[in-house]
């Protein structure tokens, strides 16, 4: 089956310390997402790649980073930084970056406290 | 930036009712796309809309966009427990390669 997952599901650390978020797909899409959802609010872009070894910040990329080394993997590091790190965070990817529908992975929630 | 509005915010609907949803953009819309969310989980894409005035449907959902009104609306016919969730609208601006949401739609269907 094709398609996009993200480990683990829930996610629990304590204030302090950085935190990876993993994403894979075998969809063979050359782009790929992270965003983060809030209660009562839509998604905020963090960061996209169009490309392996390429990618640009979104709205609210402060306190985060990312690495596209191969093109299955995205992962997202959640950094000390980021004044307010719990959220739900999704991935998404799309094959190519205009025009096309991103397909979305389940989610990770993430608790810091 | 561009931003999008949804309305309603929530909506409660007999099962078996109609249902329209909307979807207005503050800048010109080159791509509109419709997800749901079920609680906890990811988006599932439903359709995508290109500028020109488009409709589309799938089973019993059908969206539209107005490009002059710079609107889409997302109707359900029939509504089915099935059909409840979060259902949010993307739109991709003039460069196309990120998409921005509006805050969702949160739909319950009665039974």
């Amino acid at each position: 089956d094709g398609g996009i997952t993200q480990s683990p599901k829930y996610l629990f650390r304590k204030e302090g310390q950085n935190v990876t978020l993993s994403c894979e797909q075998n969809l063979n899409h050359d782009a790929m997402y992270w965003y983060r959802q809030d209660p009562g609010q839509g998604l905020r872009l963090i960061y996209y790649s169009q490309i392996v070894n390429d990618f640009q910040k979104g709205d609210i990329a402060e306190g985060y980073s990312v690495s596209r080394e191969k093109k299955e993997s995205f992962p997202l590091t959640v950094t000390s930084a980021q004044k307010n790190p719990t959220a739900f965070y999704l991935c998404a990817s799309s094959i190519g970056t205009s025009g096309y529908e991103q397909y979305f992975g389940p989610g990770t929630r993430l608790t810091v406290t | 930036s561009q931003e999008l509005e949804q309305s309603p915010q929530s909506l409660i609907v007999q099962e078996g009712k109609n249902l329209t949803i909307n979807c207005t953009s503050s800048k010109t819309l080159y791509g509109l796309y419709w997800y749901k969310q079920k609680y906890g989980e990811g988006l599932i894409f439903l359709m995508m809309l290109q500028k020109g005035g488009e409709e589309k449907s799938h089973e019993k959902i059908t969206a539209k966009l107005d490009e002059k009104k710079q609107q889409s609306s997302l109707h359900i016919t029939a509504s089915q427990p099935s059909h409840a969730g979060i259902y949010l609208c993307g739109a991709s601006g003039e460069y196309g390669n990120k998409l921005v949401f509006g805050a969702g739609t949160i739909l319950r269907v009665k039974s």
